[in-house]
């Protein structure tokens, strides 16, 4: 079983929709992280959180801790949105970085 | 903002060649790593280094290795490539060396093809 499990793998959203992209982790961490990874291959970083609740415009980004769970929400989704969206844990004790293996998403107009 | 650099995007070998894959970041960071993406396996750390001429194993570190000579370039070496080493190849940084929460920084990958 992996430390860190995404769902869904696959996500296909008609544009204006609200997205959520789950993830649960096994192991005990130091930060949570969101990332973003486009069809070119390059990565960016979305979001890194410890606690609570994070916003970035549409984007907003939740953990909790004790369930070992965290949700990136897309509010009205658009095509330029489409990715694959990767979590990623930092492991509190070897401080290395986690990843689940993405959800691929796609929204079409 | 960070930028960091791979050497190649697309790249196509022979098996047996020695391979060399080169990443350049302008920022100072002090962490530099090499991970490499395969479908359904997510990520996964190959070697890591947190100064220069300083380099740790990561989960599959088999058939690479790395060098850093200069702290803004990180390089990973495929001493004979094989077909099982054909994969997406992507480099990242990151400042302070350890117990750190910042963020990695990823280069736009190196797509590598063994034949």
């Amino acid at each position: 079983k992996n430390e860190v499990e995404q769902s869904p793998q696959n996500l296909t959203a008609q544009e204006g929709e609200f997205i959520t992209i789950n993830c649960s982790y096994s192991v005990g961490i130091s930060a949570l992280h969101w990332l973003q990874q486009h069809p070119g291959g390059g990565i960016v970083s979305l979001f890194m959180l410890s606690s609570g609740k994070k916003k970035h415009g549409r984007l907003i980004a939740t953990i909790n801790i004790q369930e070992k769970h965290s949700s990136l929400h897309i509010t009205a989704s658009h095509p330029r949105d489409s990715a694959v969206y990767i979590c990623a844990v930092r492991h509190y004790n070897t401080d290395k970085l986690i990843f689940g293996t993405g959800t691929r998403l796609q929204v079409f107009p | 903002d960070v930028k960091v650099t791979q050497s190649s995007r697309y790249l196509v070998k022979r098996t047996g060649e020695k391979v060399f894959l080169e990443c350049v970041q302008d920022m100072d960071h002090e962490n530099m790593f090499w991970y490499r993406q395969d479908p359904g396996l997510g990520l996964r750390l190959i070697y890591f280094s947190y100064d220069v001429k300083m380099k740790e194993k990561g989960d599959i570190p088999e058939g690479y290795s790395v060098s850093r000579e200069k702290k803004e370039r990180f390089s990973l070496i495929l001493e004979s490539a094989s077909t099982n080493q054909t994969s997406m190849y992507l480099c990242a940084s990151s400042t302070v060396r350890q117990y750190s929460n910042q963020p990695q920084h990823f280069g736009d990958g190196t797509r590598l093809s063994i034949l």
